[in-house]
């Protein structure tokens, strides 16, 4: 069982739907990172959260520390929104990042 | 602000050559980190950098693979005697301090023939 457990693998919506994302891990972390990974492979990180929730436009991510468990949402989903959506945790002791294997979203007009 | 840049965007190379890899952070980035991402395969973690302080190296696969850098910026990985499982596109991101968002470059692919 990987670490950083991400569901669904993939995921196909139509435009305006609402979207969620969830990953689970299985060891105590200081933080909890949501990536975006668009196709031609550039990353950029959606945000970093240790606790409660996190809103920036349309997307929203919460975390569960006791449940170990992390939701990423997406509002009134668009086409530009298709992209690997990449859930990553950062020890308590450490520096280094584990990463889920991804979720590709893909959103149809 | 420039954002972190990698060169060269591409190599491919010989099974059995050396290769350097290249990463300019964000300016005044403390923390800088190397991942590696094989086709098909999620983000593996490979070796971070913060300040002054001795890197974590925990990630690194082999003792073919080594990274430096130099001044507090700049950071060179190195994979000697390529083998082609070393096929990837390797990823280098910076942070303002341990524990920041990580801000990534584009990212070098490598092709091992």
């Amino acid at each position: 069982k990987n670490e950083v457990e991400q569901s669904p693998q993939n995921l196909t919506a139509q435009e305006g739907e609402f979207i969620t994302i969830n990953c689970s891990y299985s060891v105590g972390i200081s933080a909890l990172h949501w990536l975006q990974q668009h196709p031609g492979g550039g990353i950029v990180s959606l945000f970093m959260l240790s606790s409660g929730k996190k809103k920036h436009g349309r997307l929203i991510a919460t975390i569960n520390i006791q449940e170990k468990h992390s939701s990423l949402h997406i509002t009134a989903s668009h086409p530009r929104d298709s992209a690997v959506y990449i859930c990553a945790t950062r020890k308590t002791s450490g520096s280094r990042l584990t990463f889920g294997e991804g979720t590709q979203l893909t959103v149809n007009p | 602000g420039a954002g972190v840049s990698q060169s060269p965007s591409n190599k491919v190379t010989e099974k059995g050559k050396d290769v350097e890899l290249r990463c300019d952070p964000i300016s005044g980035h403390t923390a800088l980190y190397w991942y590696r991402q094989s086709l098909g395969q999620g983000l593996e973690f490979l070796i971070y950098f913060q300040g002054n302080s001795a890197p974590d190296k925990s990630g690194l696969p082999s003792d073919r693979f080594s990274a430096e850098r130099t001044g507090g910026s700049v950071s060179t990985l190195t994979i000697q005697r390529t083998q082609q499982e070393d096929s990837a596109v390797y990823l280098c991101a910076s942070s303002s301090q341990w524990g920041d968002t990580q801000y990534f470059g584009p990212g070098t692919r490598l092709t091992v023939l």
